[in-house]
């Protein structure tokens, strides 16, 4: 079977960091470009960041940009986000979706189950 | 770029046929997709580049428009259609997604 896989979240003090990770199971993750899209508690979907398939380019939205970081490990098939100074707000369910190859022109064909992020104190 | 919908819900008998509107903040050609969400699951691809039907989506859901105005219909509404859906631009980055219009029963 197809599928994405988060894990890494949990509950995280405000201003604390936590690293989400996602795998692939039954394809390969290394020719798809990778983003992660988020979910607040009952709202709508939040483009978070984007890595395209030589990882030569990334995305952020605003909000995260200078916090957070994207990455992926072509070796264990594998996409990361490295969030730091993390706010109350940040909580959400945080999905890893798969792309084509690019950040734009594209649309997003896989999603995992979702992680869940709760910034508190 | 904003994308804004509407309704941001609607109520509906199965049977129906039901549109969402998603307006874009500046000119996104056709780089339109739009999702379903079912409660409590991933969203899911239904439509990409405004009007191409992803694998596996039935044929009564269908996108149209370019530039700034793009609709999703539904026709026949069936029980399992029921959820929120989304449109997003893909147009620059980032991509930007729509408030989301829940499609509730009548």
């Amino acid at each position: 079977e197809v599928q994405l896989e988060e894990s890494g979240g949990g509950l995280v003090q405000p201003g604390g960091s936590l690293t989400l990770s996602c795998s692939a199971s039954g394809f390969n993750l290394n020719n798809n470009a990778l983003h992660w899209v988020r979910q607040g508690p009952g709202k709508g979907l939040e483009y978070v960041s984007g890595i395209e398939t030589n990882g030569a380019k990334t995305a952020y939205m605003d909000l995260v940009r200078g916090r957070f970081t994207i990455s992926r490990d072509k070796s264990k098939n594998s996409l990361y986000l490295h969030m730091t100074d993390l706010r109350p707000d940040d909580t959400a369910v945080y999905y890893c979706v798969t792309g084509r190859l690019l950040l734009t022109r594209d649309w997003f064909d896989r999603w995992g189950q979702g992680i869940r992020v709760i910034v508190s104190s | 770029i904003q994308m804004t919908q509407s309704p941001s819900s609607l109520s509906a008998s199965v049977g129906d046929r039901v549109t969402i509107t998603c307006r874009a903040g500046h000119n996104v050609y056709t780089f339109v997709n739009w999702y379903q969400q079912r409660p409590g699951k991933a969203p899911n691809l239904l439509i990409y580049a405004a009007s191409t039907l992803q694998g596996g989506v039935p044929s009564r859901f269908s996108g149209r428009g370019s530039g700034t105005l793009f609709t999703l219909t539904i026709n026949n509404l069936q029980p399992e259609d029921f959820g929120t859906y989304y449109c997003q631009q893909s147009e620059t980055s980032p991509p930007t997604f729509g408030g989301g219009t829940k499609v509730e029963v009548k």
